[in-house]
């Protein structure tokens, strides 16, 4: 059964700070990896996207990193601001159309 | 406004009852796809749909519970009898395969408590 875990599960930092979110997934098999943010009670917002056959994509100050051969992705926030803070959830696209979502990543940046 | 939309966003229901949930799709997006979702945990995938075929669902899809999709556009969710157990947040999504490369677009949700 394929698994996505997603370390830490909660992450406290200060404003301006770098920081790096991650998620490992238990089969190298996928079609591809997406990375999400989600406010309280509300629904996901998609970040970004990477193809199995890519290492990064980048939007603005967000990069995401993906090494199939480990089964990680990364996710990297620059100069971090209080309106990151949200839970960052990573979901992967298994061959075999099998959709599998991390717990996510609960994140606060302090002003 | 051109996103995924969902209605309602919240329903209460006494256990026992059936309710439905509907989501509407971006236009152009034939696949859509069904999650639920827990306090504190991720969603969890429960069926999607390519056009009006439904080609997934998963174990936790239970037979109290039935997804449409009819004209390949909307869907619907019902869920027969409710219990306690499902109340949760339904949450749908969108995608279009080719070009965005199945990149899921999600919906707002639908808030289910069951009493």
């Amino acid at each position: 059964k394929q698994e996505v875990t997603q370390i830490p599960a909660a992450l406290s930092v200060p404003e301006g700070e770098n920081l790096v979110l991650n998620c490992s997934f238990t089969d190298s098999a996928i079609y591809n990896l997406q990375w999400f943010r989600q406010d309280p009670g509300k629904g996901l917002t998609s970040l970004l996207l990477i193809q199995s056959s890519q290492r990064e994509q980048t939007s603005g100050r967000l990069n995401a990193s993906l090494d199939k051969s480990s089964g990680r992705s990364t996710l990297y926030i620059a100069a971090s601001q209080p309106g990151d803070s949200a839970t960052y959830l990573c979901a992967v696209y298994f061959t075999g159309n099998q959709f599998y979502f991390g717990t996510g990543t609960s994140l606060t940046v302090i002003p | 406004d051109t996103g995924v939309s969902q209605n309602p966003r919240h329903k209460i229901t006494k256990r026992g009852q059936n309710v439905t949930f509907r989501c509407d799709p971006i236009s152009e997006h034939n696949r859509l796809y069904w999650y639920r979702q827990t306090l504190g945990q991720g969603p969890e995938f429960l069926t999607y749909f390519q056009n009006e075929a439904q080609l997934e669902k998963s174990r936790l899809l239970s037979d109290r519970f039935s997804a449409e999709r009819p004209k390949g556009s909307f869907s619907t969710l019902e869920i027969q009898r409710t219990e306690q157990g499902d109340s949760a947040m339904y949450l749908c999504a969108s995608s279009f395969p080719f070009g965005s490369y199945n990149e899921q677009f999600f919906g707002p949700g639908t808030r289910l408590t069951v009493l």
